[in-house]
């Protein structure tokens, strides 16, 4: 059973499409988040939920927004795709903030290529 | 606020011999800290974490980190290298009083194993 599982693994879609990548945990976490990874390997944090409530949205450009129809998944949706938004998204949850005894699981991450 | 800095941003070692990893930390309170590893198109994967128990702290395969709070260091060695341990690294900070604020990942280290 996967415990943090994010489709579609790959994205190819062309500039100034709409699409959304997915994010489910089973392991019971009451936080979720988004990270950026870009091509320098770099991991910035996007947003991140608490029990369906948002808690960080970082200066990301509004044409990104999250959606946690219940506490075991967080949805991201992206208009207007542009080539910098090209990137490894990962999806990632935790019992808390700090990430306790367990820190953060993680997804295995979606790579989105916008041409 | 907390921040990592890890030191090298490539490390290149021979398969069998050992490898470390430096990594400096800020903190305004009493950090947890973990290493993170993400092989090649995989997701990250907890390797070891510190939550202010044993300063030494022991991971998966076979490595290890030591949390000197003197020197706000957390350094992540392993005594002999194997050429799966090719991946790149990421060391994490947070702090347990600093609210709603999620892990910070430092930029990663990539290790290279020779063999």
């Amino acid at each position: 059973d996967t415990a943090v599982s994010q489709t579609p693994k790959y994205l190819v879609t062309q500039m100034g499409n709409d699409k959304s990548i997915k994010c489910e945990q089973n392991l019971g976490h009451d936080t979720m988040y988004w990270y950026k990874q870009d091509s320098k390997k770099f991991l910035k944090i996007m947003f991140s939920y608490n029990n369906k409530e948002l808690i960080i949205n970082e200066t990301v450009p509004n044409r990104f927004s999250p959606k946690s129809p219940d506490k075991a998944h967080l949805n991201l949706h992206i208009n207007s795709l542009e080539l910098g938004d090209s990137a490894v998204y990962f999806c990632a949850s935790s019992h808390n903030f700090a990430g306790g005894e367990d820190g953060y699981t993680f997804g295995s991450g979606t790579r989105l290529t916008v041409v | 606020a907390q921040s990592v800095t890890q030191l090298d941003s490539h490390v290149s070692v021979s398969e069998g011999t050992p490898v470390l990893l430096r990594c400096n930390y800020s903190s305004s309170y009493s950090p947890s800290l973990f290493w993170y590893v993400q092989h090649p198109n995989k997701g990250l994967q907890l390797l070891l974490k510190y939550t202010s128990a044993a300063t030494l702290v022991k991971g998966i395969n076979g490595f290890e980190a030591e949390f000197k709070k003197s020197e706000t260091s957390f350094h992540l060695t392993k005594p002999s290298a194997h050429m799966s341990d090719a991946a790149e690294y990421f060391c994490v900070v947070s702090d347990e009083n600093s609210g709603n604020t999620p892990l910070v990942f430092g930029k990663g280290t990539r290790l290279s194993v020779i063999a």
